[in-house]
């Protein structure tokens, strides 16, 4: 139990549509990270959310973009979904966002599937 | 850029067999290194850590040392159990930044 909480936990999608999915933070962590995973592959950073800004990108198109409340969870969107989306989204917090070592706690995730 | 290459799998044992698990990695500068695992269906969990160079992390009997030297940081389990199956993935973070990027996973099995 790390006290990250996704949701949902699976949906499924229509090619084009958009899709919101929800994280809550663990307590006291303010920084809150999103990752792709897709089937059979390792998890690929898609951004970092501090203090409600983007606070770091990885090789995502603009259709990602993302959310941060002022209670730390977060929010990921994905406009005109692709069928190549369909993946495990990892959401993942931690309680600073420049520290090496620091533990990151992972939620179980959320599966999505495009069709 | 950062990348971590680690054995391509299924690695599959028997019970009580010795596990080990090949990661290498590039990086500018001294990332901190990490295992995660993930079990079916699930998310993922930190298994160990290292922050710098010859530092081991272990737990619940796995270890792995950090090698600057080779840019390793493989992974050992002396007497694995049916319960270790899972998918484990090398992950490296730099200094600056939480961002961890992964290599590939190994699918490990192990067999009664």
């Amino acid at each position: 139990e790390t006290g990250v909480t996704q949701s949902p936990t699976h949906l499924i999608k229509t090619r084009g549509q958009q899709v919101t999915l929800r994280c809550s933070s663990q307590s006291g962590h303010n920084t809150v990270s999103w990752y792709q995973q897709a089937l059979g592959q390792g998890p690929q950073f898609i951004f970092q959310y501090y203090r409600e800004e983007e606070n770091g990108r990885g090789n995502f198109p603009p259709r990602f973009s993302g959310l941060q409340f002022p209670n730390y969870s977060s929010e990921l969107n994905v406009n005109a979904l692709e069928l190549d989306d369909s993946a495990l989204y990892l959401c993942a917090s931690s309680p600073t966002p420049d520290s090496s070592g620091n533990t990151i706690y992972f939620g179980e995730g959320s599966w999505l599937t495009v069709v | 850029g950062d990348s971590v290459t680690q054995m391509e799998g299924p690695v599959t044992l028997s019970e009580e067999a010795f596990l080990t698990i090949n990661c290498t990695y590039t990086a500018t500068g001294y990332p901190s290194l990490f295992w995660y695992v993930q079990y079916p269906g699930e998310g993922l969990q930190l298994l160990l850590k290292a922050t710098k160079a010859d530092d081991k992390g272990s737990n619940k009997g796995f270890e792995a040392t950090y090698r600057k030297e080779t840019t390793s940081f493989h992974l050992e389990k002396g007497s694995v159990q049916v319960s270790d199956s899972a998918v484990y993935f090398c992950a490296l973070m730099r200094a600056a930044g939480n961002k961890l990027t992964f290599g590939g996973g190994t699918r490990v099995l192990v067999k009664p």
